[in-house]
């Protein structure tokens, strides 16, 4: 079974869409994370969610909001897509950090591309 | 906030050599510091990971030390395989707000 699950592996899209990508774990994990990927490698968080909190890096757009229906999926919607959009998306779940800090599981990553 | 930075950027060597990379990190007061690797088009795999009062932790042919005072961690592979070859990330989780924040990865190739 796959811990950390994303769907879809790829999306194309074209600019002034809206999309979205779906994240679900089945590891009984309480924080879900949201990181995304530049051309550089780079993994720069975009939210942080448990069933207390979300933490939302104050230098993503509001484009982009994540939305979790229960603990164990976090979904990312993204509205009017812009080319600078285009990365891999990796959603993320860890052990409730606040009591007992845990390892991070990843997802295999979402490649974006916006046209 | 904290800063993580991983030194060298990159590395090419031959088979066999026992490699060491670097991980250094700004803020010491830390939860724990994970080490993952990956693949060119694929997810992060989780290699090893020390809590903040743990000093190493092993696997196989990995060790991965941790000295927070410091500042600094080091991953040491022994014996290095061409299926080595992959991009070396380091996770620190500091208190506050418990995001894991990332270096931006040493980009390893061991050729035969």
């Amino acid at each position: 079974d796959t811990a950390v699950s994303q769907t879809p592996k790829y999306l194309v899209t074209q600019m002034g869409n809206d999309k979205s990508i779906k994240c679900e774990q089945n590891l009984g994990h309480d924080t879900m994370y949201w990181y995304k990927q530049d051309s550089k490698k780079f993994l720069k968080i975009m939210f942080s969610y448990n069933n207390k909190e979300l933490i939302i890096n104050e230098t993503v757009p509001n484009r982009f909001s994540p939305k979790s229906p229960d603990k164990a999926h976090l979904n990312l919607h993204i509205n009017s897509l812009e080319l600078g959009d285009s990365a891999v998306y990796f959603c993320a779940s860890s052990q409730d950090g606040t009591r007992v800090p845990g390892e991070l599981f990843f997802g295999e990553g979402s490649r974006l591309t916006v046209l | 906030k904290q800063e993580v930075t991983q030194i060298p950027a990159a590395l090419s060597v031959p088979e066999g050599e026992n490699l060491v990379l670097n991980c250094s990190f700004t803020d010491s007061a830390i939860y724990n510091l994970q080490w993952f690797r990956q693949d060119p088009g694929k997810g992060l795999t989780s290699l090893l990971l020390i809590q903040s009062s743990q000093r190493e932790q092993t696997s196989g042919r990995l060790n991965a030390s941790l000295d927070k005072s410091s500042g600094r961690s080091t991953l040491y592979i022994a014996a290095s395989q061409p299926g080595d070859s992959a991009t070396y990330l380091c996770a620190v989780l500091s208190g506050g707000s418990y995001i894991p924040t990332f270096g931006r990865g040493t980009s390893l190739i061991v050729h035969p």
